[in-house]
């Protein structure tokens, strides 16, 4: 079966970077696009970009161009998400997801567990 | 920017039709996909395509897409439907939007 497992929670100091990953289990890792969203609390779902892990491509929603990188390790089945300067505003789950569809990004079917990050002096 | 407006919040008693809606400029144009969230829960993706139902999904569940309104229904609305429901396209450039949330309470 799809499971996406991420890495723990993180407490990061204003200015810091972040960098959530994300190892992918039950198909063929690159045959699926990754998506990242995050969820700010007490907030709805904000999607912050896509990775395509067959060619390393990827594509970030204009709110976070500049400040998030996406990469891949396809040896081991693992995305990941990473945030630069981060303030008080980035406190949030962040999610990755893997598409419905094969080859191209559509929408998100098959999510991980989330993983809480606090940015706080 | 393209903007996807939903209700903040629909009420409905168990049994019958809940329909929420998500508005935008020519939305009838674009894919809509909609996911429902419990507290403390990832999403679960339960329409794509406007219409179409992932695996596993009851067939409770149906959407529509015309217009400036895109539209979930959930018919005989259950007490486990109670969540917070997103709708999402693509806005034919680069950002996949999602929709402010719409919470629905079964009275």
């Amino acid at each position: 079966q799809v499971q996406l497992v991420q890495s723990g929670a993180e407490v990061k100091k204003p200015g810091a970077s972040v960098k959530v990953s994300c190892k992918a289990s039950g198909y063929t890792f690159t045959d699926y696009y990754i998506h990242w969203v995050r969820q700010a609390p007490g907030q709805g779902l904000e999607w912050m970009g896509w990775i395509n892990p067959n060619s390393g491509g990827t594509n970030s929603a204009q709110n976070f161009q500049g400040r998030v990188t996406m990469t891949r390790d396809t040896s081991i089945s693992t995305a990941y998400m990473e945030l630069s300067r981060l303030t008080s505003d980035d406190t949030a789950v962040y999610y990755c997801a893997r598409d419905l569809i094969a080859a191209r990004p559509v929408c998100s079917a098959y999510w991980g567990q989330g993983t809480l990050v606090t940015v706080s002096s | 920017s393209y903007v996807l407006t939903q209700p903040p919040s629909v009420s409905v008693a168990p049994g019958k039709t809940a329909r929420i809606t998500c508005g935008g400029n020519n939305i009838g144009s674009k894919s809509v996909h909609w996911y429902k969230q419990k507290p403390g829960q990832a999403p679960v993706l339960v329409i794509y395509y406007d219409a179409d139902r992932p695996s596993g999904i009851p067939e409770r569940f149906s959407g529509s897409n015309s217009g400036n309104t895109a539209t979930l229904t959930i018919s005989g609305v259950e007490a486990g439907d109670e969540a917070d429901y997103y709708c999402q396209v693509w806005d034919g450039r680069s950002d996949h939007l999602f929709g402010g949330g719409t919470k629905l309470t079964v009275l």
